[in-house]
């Protein structure tokens, strides 16, 4: 089993609102991760968890806020957004260590549109 | 900034092998080059990935030259369902910060 999974798979939101995205695992993947895609661009990294704990924040603005509850679920937290935050986010995960590399795995993806 | 360059776009008759190419002419000895395709609206799905020697699985072949400066990810009999953006990255298993470039968009004309 090599998912991920991603709630909702759509979300419209005011300026104003706070929302959520979800992600879950259930691999045993100790490195999550979260990405910004906008159209016809690549996936662009945002924030890494490692063992829970943040390890990479690509400058993000603080209007998105991650959050690792334990090592099976990743959050991110939207407050404030702006109509240019509109994307696809997605998520994934990863084991950590060495050995024959370690194989990212994405969800489909949470589609976000800010009005 | 991306590690990888491929070109922007190919295209390849129902059928016949694809062959897509990449190159990374500044890889470590301790990255991986791995391979994902992006069908239009869904998350990035894994194909293969490799160190240094030749590899294959139900979906894919990877070569990589000896000096492993590029790579040629292989579909074997592409399908029209094999259109999508194929990414290739280089990727340190001790490092966790993955960049992806702008990949190839692949057309699987009929």
């Amino acid at each position: 089993d090599t998912e991920v999974t991603q709630t909702p798979k759509h979300l419209v939101m005011g300026m104003t609102n706070k929302k959520s995205l979800k992600c879950e695992q259930h691999m045993g993947h100790r490195a999550m991760y979260w990405y910004k895609q906008k159209a016809k661009k690549p996936p662009e990294l945002m924030f890494v968890y490692s063992y829970e704990k943040l390890s990479i924040n690509e400058s993000v603005p603080s209007r998105f806020s991650p959050e690792c509850p334990n090592s099976s679920l990743l959050n991110l937290h939207l407050h404030a957004l702006q109509p240019e935050d509109s994307a696809l986010y997605l998520c994934a995960s990863s084991q950590q260590g060495t050995g024959f590399g370690n194989t990212i795995y994405f969800g489909e993806g949470s589609w976000l549109t800010v009005v | 900034d991306a590690k990888t360059t491929q070109p922007p776009s190919m295209d390849c008759a129902e059928g016949r092998a694809a062959n897509l190419p990449c190159n990374h002419s500044t890889i470590s000895g301790n990255e991986y080059v791995y391979w994902y395709r992006q069908i239009h609206s869904q998350g990035p799905q894994y194909i293969i990935h490799g160190l240094k020697n030749n590899e294959t699985n139900e979906m894919a072949s990877l070569i990589i030259t000896e000096d492993r400066k590029s790579s040629t990810l292989i579909l074997p009999h592409a399908t029209l369902r094999d259109t999508a953006v194929y990414y290739c990255i280089v990727r340190s298993t001790s490092y966790d910060k993955v960049i992806f470039g702008p990949g190839t968009s692949l057309s699987v004309i009929p």
